[in-house]
């Protein structure tokens, strides 16, 4: 498809657990953005990556979370020793350039539960 | 970090009905941008206003943004059932050359036929 793919959809984990939430870009995109969604509020940001570059990881909520963009397309982020509150929908982001110039595409984001 | 403030917070109406959901912040927008998110859905952009007084139609969709640039509303004429979603505005924040969002709490649309 042409538009930003997250996998899976929907993930459950046991609190504990380590998790690992996949996005793949629309291809040639340079930028890509993390963002969580609780229930009932409006997404919050993560993290930026311009192609391989973090250049902004501010609103990692705490030091188990860790994203990665190896190759400057796919992106990985990965939630370690899972809490109840990392439950939320995960979203990613992908814009055509770094300049802020184009539009962020969303994909329908990874639904997070942890029990 | 901008705060967003978005009302109300729910709404449900009847086909055929209008409707206007607001957008407010204590601070000036640099620009803001309205996104519909259907269930299980990422958002999707309507459309961005930069300009204080500006006023952008899409179909039976009127976005009108505050002369101050601190106040943008949402106008829906004669609303259908594929209107309902979560209508959120989002401010963008430079960080480094590029943008981040940042999100209202939105406005859950429930158009029943």
């Amino acid at each position: 498809g042409a538009g930003v793919s997250q996998s899976p959809r929907y993930k459950v984990a046991k609190r504990g657990q380590d998790v690992a939430l996949r996005c793949d870009p629309i291809s040639g995109h340079v930028s890509l953005f993390w963002y969580q969604q609780a229930l009932g509020q409006g997404p919050e940001f993560l993290t930026y990556f311009q192609n391989e570059a973090q250049l902004d990881k501010s609103g990692l909520p705490s030091d188990r979370f860790f994203a990665e963009r190896p190759e400057g397309s796919v992106s990985t982020l990965k939630i370690q020793r899972t809490q109840q509150e990392d439950s939320a929908v995960y979203l990613c982001a992908s814009s055509l350039d770094g300049a802020g110039n184009q539009p962020q595409h969303f994909g329908d984001g990874t639904r997070l539960s942890i029990l | 970090t901008q705060l967003l403030e978005q009302s109300p917070q729910f709404l449900s109406i009847q086909e055929g009905e209008n409707l206007t959901v607001y957008c407010n912040s204590s601070s000036v927008f640099s620009s803001l941008q309205w996104y519909r998110q259907e269930p299980g859905e990422g958002p999707v952009l309507l459309v961005t206003v930069v300009t204080g007084g500006e006023v952008k139609k899409l179909k039976r969709l009127t976005f009108q943004f505050g002369d101050a640039r601190k106040d943008s509303s949402l106008h829906i004429t004669a609303a259908q059932p594929g209107d309902t979603g979560l209508y959120l505005c989002a401010s963008r924040e430079a960080i480094g050359s590029n943008y981040k969002l940042t999100f209202g709490k939105g406005t859950l649309l429930t158009v029943n036929p």
